[in-house]
């Protein structure tokens, strides 16, 4: 079936730091891959996307790539800002029909100034 | 337009009332998804309709029943709820082919008295 396994959290940085949350994934075939943004009493927002192995998402200096051989998707970037502070949550889509989206645990990110 | 917009944001509701969440969008989008989220937790999944035909449904208790009375809306009639079901509602939209996102509303905030 289809998965996603995303690292614990919560993660508190210094403004400034390099920041990566680890996501893998389990699934049939060919997924998408997303990584969704949720701020304080918000809906979900999408980050970047990625739709084929070895493609790389990306979007406000987040970035992540599509890795098949390691069944990984895993966000960075490289200097994080207070107004980064949220929940991140890895998400991959059915690789047949597209309509059924599956959500890893989320991680919380806070980051001082 | 990118909009998946819900009505009312916030709701607070005794356990005999019946009441109604919305969601509109204009994107075309030919699925449309009802999520649950506590706090703290990844959105689960409640519902799916895809060309206004409802084609998921996570084994949701009776007292939430979906309507999709046309391609742009999207309902969730509540009755007899429970204060454990307290939580975020959110509906999202996608076009429903592979490697498409599905768009969030901001959510609506339900408290169950």
């Amino acid at each position: 079936g289809n998965s996603v396994t995303q690292m614990e959290g919560p993660v508190t940085l210094s403004e400034e730091a390099f920041l990566t949350i680890n996501c893998t994934y389990t699934a049939t075939g060919y997924p998408s891959l997303f990584w969704y943004v949720q701020y304080p009493g918000e809906g979900l927002q999408l980050l970047l996307k990625a739709t084929k192995a070895d493609d790389k998402g990306s979007n406000k200096g987040f970035e992540a790539t599509y890795r098949k051989e390691t069944t990984s998707f895993h966000l960075e970037k490289g200097s994080v800002q207070v107004s980064d502070s949220a929940v991140y949550f890895c998400a991959l889509s059915d690789s047949n029909t597209g309509n059924q989206f599956y959500f890893g645990t989320g991680t919380s990110l806070t980051v001082i100034p | 337009d990118t909009e998946v917009t819900q009505t009312p944001k916030h709701l607070v509701m005794g356990m005999t009332n019946k009441k109604s969440l919305k969601c509109e969008q204009h994107m075309g989008h030919r699925a449309m998804y009802w999520y649950k989220q506590k706090a703290k937790k990844p959105p689960e999944l409640m519902f799916v309709y895809s060309y206004e035909k409802l084609s998921i449904n996570e084994s949701v208790p009776s007292r939430f029943s979906p309507e999709c009375p046309n391609s742009s809306l999207l309902n969730l009639h509540l009755h007899a709820l429970q204060p454990e079901d307290s939580a975020l509602y959110l509906c999202a939209s996608s076009q429903g082919v592979r490697g498409t996102e599905a768009f969030f509303g901001q959510g609506t905030r339900l408290t169950v008295v």
